[in-house]
């Protein structure tokens, strides 16, 4: 069984701070990995990607990818009370068409 | 602005009852999903399908089928539904390959309660 495992949380961080999610996975033919934001009674977008080992930026969001470690991790920087939301990791790849998601990690900003 | 619907956003069926749910998408994707979605247990994948008529059972199929006639709609079929699949259920597609990033666009969801 292929598992994508993350922390339920919730997460709390003071607005403007960092606010780090971290996501381990068993399956280390998995090759791609996503971060999906979920709001409450919504569905799940997709808000990053990762392909290879390091850093990927894309505006207030980073994606770390550390195949060796098997973990991905997810920085919010500057982080916004609208960021309130769940975060769920997935993992996939390898030739296969389908995802793992995790549990998702609750992440609650204060103002 | 790229779509996926779902044919109900609520249903409340009986045990025993055959239940059909119903999933739209208009991007012309290869791939469709059907996922349901538990506290505390996250999104479990019941089947997929990467063609018309092609499926493959996820995570989770027992106790569901699904049928794929046209590109555009994936089919969830629950047989004979029972109290324990009461949950969420999430439709998503998306277009392959997967590992070059092309991400699962989801419909609303269909919150399905068996009495």
């Amino acid at each position: 069984q292929k598992e994508v495992e993350q922390n339920s949380g919730p997460l709390s961080v003071p607005e403007g701070a960092i606010a780090s999610l971290n996501c381990t996975y068993s399956d280390r033919g998995s090759q791609s990995f996503f971060w999906y934001r979920q709001y409450s009674g919504k569905s799940p977008e997709l808000i990053m990607f990762i392909y290879s080992n390091g850093d990927k930026e894309d505006g207030r969001f980073t994606a770390q990818l550390n195949k060796a470690s098997q973990y991905v991790s997810l920085l919010i920087r500057d982080s916004q009370p609208s960021d309130s939301a769940t975060y769920l990791c997935a993992g996939g790849g390898g030739g296969y068409q389908k995802v793992t998601f995790g549990i998702g990690t609750k992440l609650q900003v204060i103002p | 602005d790229v779509k996926v619907t779902q044919s109900s956003r609520y249903l409340v069926k009986r045990t025993g009852e055959k239940v059909f749910l119903e999933c739209v998408q208009d991007m012309d994707h290869e791939n469709m999903f059907w996922y349901r979605q538990d506290p505390g247990l996250g999104l479990r994948l019941i089947y997929f399908s990467y063609d018309v008529k092609m499926k493959e059972k996820g995570d989770i199929p027992e106790g569901y089928s699904v049928s794929r006639e046209k590109k555009e709609r994936f089919s969830l079929i629950l047989e004979s539904a029972s109290t324990n699949q009461t949950s969420m259920y999430l439709c998503a597609s998306s277009s392959p390959p997967l590992t070059t990033g092309n991400e699962q666009f989801f419909g609303p969801g269909t919150r399905l309660t068996v009495l």
